[in-house]
């Protein structure tokens, strides 16, 4: 199992500013990955971050707009970028675990909270 | 990644049996079937995960037909307290640890007294 922290967890900004969203886990990870998850919404996913490399972004999603890092195997930020109301919305990250006999399964952070105004 | 397809919503009340039906007609060999529970401001738990026929665990049942093109999350007895957005996902279970999940819309389920 794995115990995700987020950071913070829940925000109110002003648009055209930035925020950075962290992420910590109680394990080392090789993938960590980032959801958006917008009013009565399912979750999308933003982008997969593994250590040492540049972040993978999901059709729709930018570098410049969302970029993340990753220094370590139990870290990653995700910062929004000049951001707007269409912003708004709970930020989660996520690491896999395998289990036990076979299979994988995902588990969550508690979510950022993001209001734009 | 096979897409799936599931009810918006369902209504039941407390002490009955649920079943939620998943549809997954292009799943993959690899593909292993997923549910994941989600409460309002928090992020999904997995449930129960299976690759044919039938799962149970302390929490629900998953039923998978042969042809695995569906899947059936079974919740004896919901209580109140079961009252979420329940998920179904397919993913590759040869990933080796990198598994990218995509959600689909999700059944809502209420609960009522």
């Amino acid at each position: 199992s794995a115990v995700i922290s987020q950071k913070p967890s829940r925000d109110i900004c002003q648009r055209g500013t930035s925020l950075t969203i962290q992420c910590q886990v109680d394990s080392q990870v090789t993938m960590m990955f980032w959801y958006r998850q917008q009013p009565g919404q399912s979750l999308t996913l933003i982008a997969t971050a593994n250590q040492g490399s540049e972040a993978t972004y999901e059709s729709g999603f930018v570098i410049d707009k969302f970029p993340i890092s990753r220094p370590n195997l139990t870290f990653s930020t995700l910062t929004v970028s000049n951001m707007s109301p269409e912003d708004s919305s709970i930020y989660l990250c996520s690491v896999e675990s395998l289990r036990l006999f076979g299979g994988n399964e995902q588990f969550f952070g508690p979510g950022t909270r993001l209001t734009v105004l | 990644l096979a897409k799936t397809t599931q009810p918006i919503s369902m209504d039941s009340y407390e002490g009955q049996e649920v079943n939620i039906t998943c549809s997954h007609n292009n799943i993959a060999t690899n593909d292993y079937i997923t549910w994941y529970q989600q409460f309002p401001s928090q992020g999904p738990r997995f449930i129960i995960q299976g690759y044919k026929t039938k799962v149970t665990n302390e929490v629900a049942s998953l039923f998978i037909p042969a042809d695995r093109k569906s899947s059936t999350l079974s919740l004896p007895r919901v209580s109140l307290s079961d009252t979420a957005v329940y998920y179904c996902l397919v993913g590759d279970m040869f990933s080796g640890g990198y598994n990218k999940l995509i959600f689909g819309a999700g059944t809502r389920l209420a609960v009522h007294p």
